[in-house]
């Protein structure tokens, strides 16, 4: 199986700040990942696929970038509806693996 | 804009199943996968296995295999999950949500049903 790592486990910023999440493969998985935000009690919500396409209605200041084994997902200006938990997911090959998520706390 | 309606669950005893269906529209259920991800509270995501509806064929978690059972009717355009032999580790909110066309990431989730194993 794939292993994805992502760091930091938690991040504490403020309104208006820059965060990057990173998230590492076990092995090659291409550009064949996703990023997703999941509020308390909510279903996860797709916000790039393919390492760095923006899916449709997703804010500009979210992005990704990577291949290979390393992605970052990166939030700027953030904005009160952007504090929650951020999983990426490879989906190179099944099983289909997530990260273990990334709390972004005020 | 799609939906995927989940329904079923509730409270098991251990050494039961337990059965969760999840409703597409025709498009989806005749043209996407769909697959099943449980999150154990305060727990990330794990992926379980995946239907594509309009063949049948199916794929599940090596962790999984021997319990778990994916299935779809093309009558009522919904999927099920069955897993059985539950125990304590099983309680978890259990997703359904589609595969793109080109490469399983899941876009859009169904709402979520708890399932909760307990004596």
């Amino acid at each position: 199986d794939i292993q994805m790592t992502q760091s930091p486990s938690t991040l504490s910023s403020s309104i208006g700040d820059r965060v990057t999440i990173t998230c590492r493969a076990s092995q090659s998985i291409s550009s064949s990942l996703a990023w997703y935000q999941q509020k308390p009690g909510k279903a996860p919500k797709l916000l790039i696929y393919e390492a760095s396409n923006l899916e449709s209605g997703v804010p500009s200041r979210i992005s990704g970038s990577g291949s290979g084994t390393e992605f970052t997902l990166t939030i700027t200006s953030l904005q009160p509806d952007d504090f929650a938990t951020y999983y990426c997911q490879q989906y190179k090959s099944p099983p289909y693996t997530f990260g273990q998520g990334t709390n972004l706390e005020i | 804009q799609e939906q995927l309606v989940q329904s079923g669950a509730g409270v098991k005893k251990p050494g039961s199943s337990v059965k969760v269906s999840c409703k597409a529209s025709g498009d989806t259920f005749n043209n996407y996968g769909i697959s099943w991800v449980r999150q154990a509270p305060g727990q990330g995501l794990e992926w379980m296995g995946g239907i594509i509806p309009i063949f049948g064929a199916t794929n599940s978690a090596e962790k999984f295999q021997g319990r778990v059972t994916i299935t779809a009717d093309a009558s009522t355009t919904t999927v099920y999950l069955e897993l059985s032999s539950l125990r304590s580790e099983d309680t978890a909110v259990y997703y359904c949500a589609r595969e793109a066309r080109q490469g399983a990431r899941f876009d859009p989730w169904g709402q979520g049903i708890l399932v909760t194993v307990s004596s």
